[in-house]
């Protein structure tokens, strides 16, 4: 099955300084790969996803690149605020495969 | 537009009950995935449902664990005998389309059982 390693488990970043989180996947038939986000005391949120025709993609601050040469995908967060404080999960999907999870990343944005 | 519901938010229960938890899932959406959180860890997928069918059950321990998706109501997911081990966070999702379309998954806020 797929294996999904996340990286770093913590991150702490000053405000308005960028941050990246990184994340590698064994299964090459993975295609689909999002992005959650999960506040304290609430289920993750969707906040961005790329499927394996594209190589980056952006929502404002938010940005996601893939490679798949190298089987790994990254979140990039720019202008960082203290409302981005929270666990980012990374996930890979493929064909007919269910979701798998990394392990999470502890953003903390300090004002 | 409401999204995922999960019910209780919070659940305690005393070992050897049993704990039910609900999930409606989004308007229009049929499928439904349970998946399980540990403190610090990532997200453990469950069982996959779609209404009235049990589609994938791989991650469901296979004594004490249940689930069902009827034609009418929410998800049930049913853990008989509970045991301290199972005290975590358990979140539900659904999506509007079948898993193998790889459609975004939409979360609930989850329900904290907790073992006593």
């Amino acid at each position: 099955g797929e294996n999904v390693e996340q990286h770093p488990s913590t991150l702490s970043v000053q405000e308005g300084d960028s941050a990246v989180i990184k994340c590698t996947y064994s299964d090459s038939a993975s295609n689909y790969f999002p992005w959650y986000k999960q506040e304290l005391g609430k289920g993750p949120q969707l906040i961005i996803d790329i499927r394996s025709n594209v190589g980056e993609k952006k929502d404002q601050r938010i940005a996601v690149t893939l490679n798949k040469t190298a089987k790994h995908f990254s979140l990039h967060i720019t202008e960082t605020q203290p409302e981005d404080s929270a666990v980012y999960f990374c996930a890979a999907s493929g064909a007919g495969n269910q979701f798998y999870f990394g392990t999470g990343t502890s953003l903390t944005v300090i004002p | 537009n409401a999204g995922v519901m999960q019910n209780p938010r919070h659940l305690v229960r005393r070992r050897g009950q049993e704990a039910r938890l609900r999930c409606s899932p989004m308007k229009g959406h049929s499928h439904v995935y349970w998946y399980r959180q540990l403190p610090e860890e990532g997200l453990k997928f469950m069982v996959y449902l779609q209404k009235e069918n049990i589609i994938d059950e791989s991650g469901m321990p296979k004594e004490r664990f249940s689930a069902e998706f009827p034609k009418e109501g929410p998800s049930i997911l049913r853990i008989q005998q509970v045991v301290r081990g199972d005290s975590a966070a358990y979140f539900c999702a659904s999506s509007p389309w079948a898993r193998q379309f790889n459609s975004p998954l939409h979360f609930g806020n989850g329900t904290r059982l907790t073992v006593t």
